[in-house]
């Protein structure tokens, strides 16, 4: 199964930071990434798809790069309503597998 | 629009089992994807299988195979996640989702409210 290693796994920032969570593939599969975020209580919610292409509807301040075995998700400036969870999760292959979560606090 | 419509919370007894079901309404979902995943308190998401209605062959997590079935039954637009031999490490809310594939790229765009099963003796 291939492996998504997430970080951190956990944070703490202010409205109107930059924000940064990584996630590492245990071995290349391409630009097949997406990001979540789940709120408390609430189903996930895609939020890019294909390593870096935005999900209809979702804010311009998420962002996501990457390929191969290394991919980030950005928030460019954090809002009160991004608190969450965040889980990335390759779908090159099945198992289907996500990262371990990164729990976003506002300061 | 597909909606998911997700059956009501479970209170189990260890060694027992559980269908959970999860609807469709507001389109057809016989040639999409449509996946189970669980999450258990305070951890995160784990992918257990998925099925193509149409097809009707599931494909399952290996951590799940022998214990967790997956059907689907076209006529109500419906899948089905049945899961056996029920442990307290079961405890969890399983979520359907609909893994939409519009071209090389996929992703679980829809998702059911999810479904809080309880295994307590």
């Amino acid at each position: 199964d291939i492996q998504m290693t997430q970080s951190p796994s956990s944070l703490s920032a202010s409205v109107g930071d930059r924000v940064t969570i990584t996630c590492r593939a245990s071995q290349d599969i391409a630009k097949y990434v997406n990001w979540y975020q789940q709120k408390p209580g609430k189903a996930p919610k895609v939020l890019i798809y294909g390593a870096s292409s935005l999900q209809s509807g979702v804010p311009s301040r998420f962002s996501g790069g990457g390929s191969g075995t290394d991919f980030t998700l950005v928030i460019s400036s954090l809002r009160p309503e991004d608190l969450a969870f965040y889980y990335c999760q390759q779908n090159y292959e099945t198992p289907y597998t996500f990262g371990q979560g990164t729990r976003l606090e506002i300061k | 629009q597909v909606q998911l419509l997700q059956s009501g919370p479970e209170v189990k007894k260890p060694g027992s089992s559980v269908k959970v079901s999860c609807e469709a309404s507001g389109g057809s979902v016989s040639s999409e994807s449509l996946n189970w995943v669980r999450q258990a308190p305070g951890l995160g998401l784990e992918w257990m299988g998925g099925i193509i209605p149409i097809f009707g062959v599931p494909n399952y997590a290996e951590n799940f195979q022998g214990r967790v079935t997956i059907t689907a039954d076209e006529s109500t637009n419906t899948v089905f996640l049945e899961v056996t031999s029920l442990r307290v490490e079961d405890t969890a809310v399983y979520f359907c989702a609909r893994d939409h594939r519009p071209g090389i790229y996929s992703w679980f765009d829809i998702w059911g409210q999810g479904t809080l099963v309880t295994v307590s003796s």
